[in-house]
């Protein structure tokens, strides 16, 4: 079946520090790619996506690549800031058909000043 | 941007009694809703969809007599866990999807805190 597999947390940074969040998939087929975000009290929200190899997601500062011959989908930041601390979800989806979602556990970033 | 709201956002009963939980789409019709649950420091397990008007689809190992799902309307599905014990004690979280969209589409709530004495 599916699976994500996200580095564990809590990953600790100052303030414009480069951050990476490393994720690797198991799947059948060619599944889409996301990065969810939950900040505190909050829902998780959709921070970026890519749906085919080589694909670039972008939003916020934040990039991750779509890399099929390394089953791996990074999340990138080149500065961030104290707003970003978060918890940070890789996910797949199936391609076509029902598209259930599957999560990895969540990082927890905490930027501090 | 689409808003989906829990209801409670926790909640504390003793063992045996039962609890709903609400989930609401405010602002969009969601023709597909999910459940998920999540233990500390693991991932969101879907336990099951629903569309409304049918019936739920559970997933495997999730015990549809123990957490029963209603999804009445287009902006509201409830999951009650009935005869609760501390082992269902979790974060559930709901997210509804559009009829029109993919899984990027769906749109999560904020998560509902059981505890279970």
């Amino acid at each position: 079946g599916n699976s994500v597999t996200q580095m564990e947390g809590p990953v600790t940074l100052s303030e414009e520090a480069f951050l990476t969040i490393n994720c690797t998939y198991t799947a059948t087929g060619y599944p889409s790619l996301f990065w969810y975000v939950q900040y505190p009290g909050e829902g998780l929200q959709l921070l970026l996506k890519a749906t085919k190899a080589d694909d670039k997601g972008s939003n916020k500062g934040f990039e991750a690549t779509y890399r099929k011959e390394t089953t791996s989908f990074h999340l990138e930041k080149g500065s961030v800031q104290v707003s970003d601390s978060a918890v940070y979800f890789c996910a797949l989806s199936d391609s076509g058909g029902y598209q259930k979602v599957t999560f990895g556990t969540g990082t927890k970033l905490q930027v501090i000043p | 941007g689409a808003v989906v709201s829990q209801h409670p956002s926790r909640v504390i009963c003793k063992s045996g009694t039962s609890v709903k939980i609400e989930c609401r789409s405010l602002d969009f019709q969601a023709t597909t809703m999910f459940w998920y649950r999540q233990f500390p420091k693991q991932s969101l397990m879907l336990m099951a969809t629903s569309n409304e008007g049918s019936k739920a689809t559970y997933e495997q190992g999730v015990e549809k007599d123990k957490f029963l799902i209603n999804h009445a309307s287009l902006t509201l599905s409830t999951l009650t866990v009935t005869s609760a014990h501390p082992e269902d004690s979790s974060f559930y979280i709901c997210s509804a999807q559009p009829a029109t969209g993919g899984a990027e589409t769906q749109y999560f709530g904020p998560g509902t805190r059981l505890l279970v004495l």
